[in-house]
């Protein structure tokens, strides 16, 4: 099966509450990155976790990493309708070049 | 200002067919991609170009052809089409050079084959 493979496949909550997404793979990583696909939309960068990161924040966001399981999930605190967009997880697989593989997402819906 | 921009939006044609993408990218990236995302959202690599070389290579039927004619643009023809190919086709661009740096997408090519 494939690299990145994202939990739940489908995630829908209210404003407000936090929405946390779960990503596992199979390889080495050199790092872990997260994206946004907004629909009818190309995916936009979040944020990229390297393999000695355990955790990082940006705005709302709180990614951790568990090399050891080879997971990691992706929190989003305080959300916002405008959150509403697939969540994907890409690793490299320690390779460079960005040959980055994507797991198939997971749609989260927020509702105001 | 669009960072990756791809044309067209949408192309609906018949089987058998070939058609070409367009891509372009002005943010100074020498790196550039191809990446097909199908009905169920998997995003899978196609092909990627750093300076015009072609450094990666997928398991792609030999009906598709990248072409880079400089380092800030990557089109892809695809011949004699068939339904299976219908699909959203992403380009992205990165700086190749610093290792593992973020992908920018384009907003997609949708490809209907009928």
């Amino acid at each position: 099966s494939q690299q990145g493979e994202e939990d739940p496949q489908a995630l829908s909550i209210q404003e407000g509450e936090n929405a946390t997404m779960n990503c596992s793979y199979k390889t080495s990583i050199n790092n872990l990155q997260w994206y946004r696909q907004n629909s009818g939309r190309g995916l936009v960068h979040l944020i990229l976790i390297r393999s000695n990161e355990r955790e990082k924040h940006s705005g709302r966001l709180r990614v951790t990493l568990d090399t050891s399981k080879k997971s990691s999930s992706l929190l989003i605190t305080a959300s916002r309708a405008a959150d509403t967009a697939s969540y994907f997880c890409a690793t490299d697989g320690g390779t460079s070049y960005g040959k980055l593989t994507f797991g198939q997402g997971t749609i989260l819906t927020v509702h105001p | 200002d669009t960072a990756v921009s791809q044309t067209p939006k949408y192309l609906v044609t018949q089987m058998g067919n070939d058609k070409s993408i367009k891509c372009e990218q002005n943010l100074g990236h020498d790196t550039m991609y191809w990446y097909k995302q199908d009905s169920k959202k998997f995003l899978k690599i196609m092909f990627s170009y750093n300076n015009k070389e072609l450094i990666i290579n997928e398991t792609v039927p030999n009906r598709f052809s990248p072409k880079s004619p400089d380092k800030a643009h990557l089109n892809l023809h695809i011949n004699s089409l068939e339904l299976g190919d219908s699909a959203v086709y992403f380009c992205a661009s990165s700086l190749g050079q610093i290792k593992n740096s973020p992908l920018h997408f384009g907003n997609g090519t949708r490809l209907t084959v009928t």
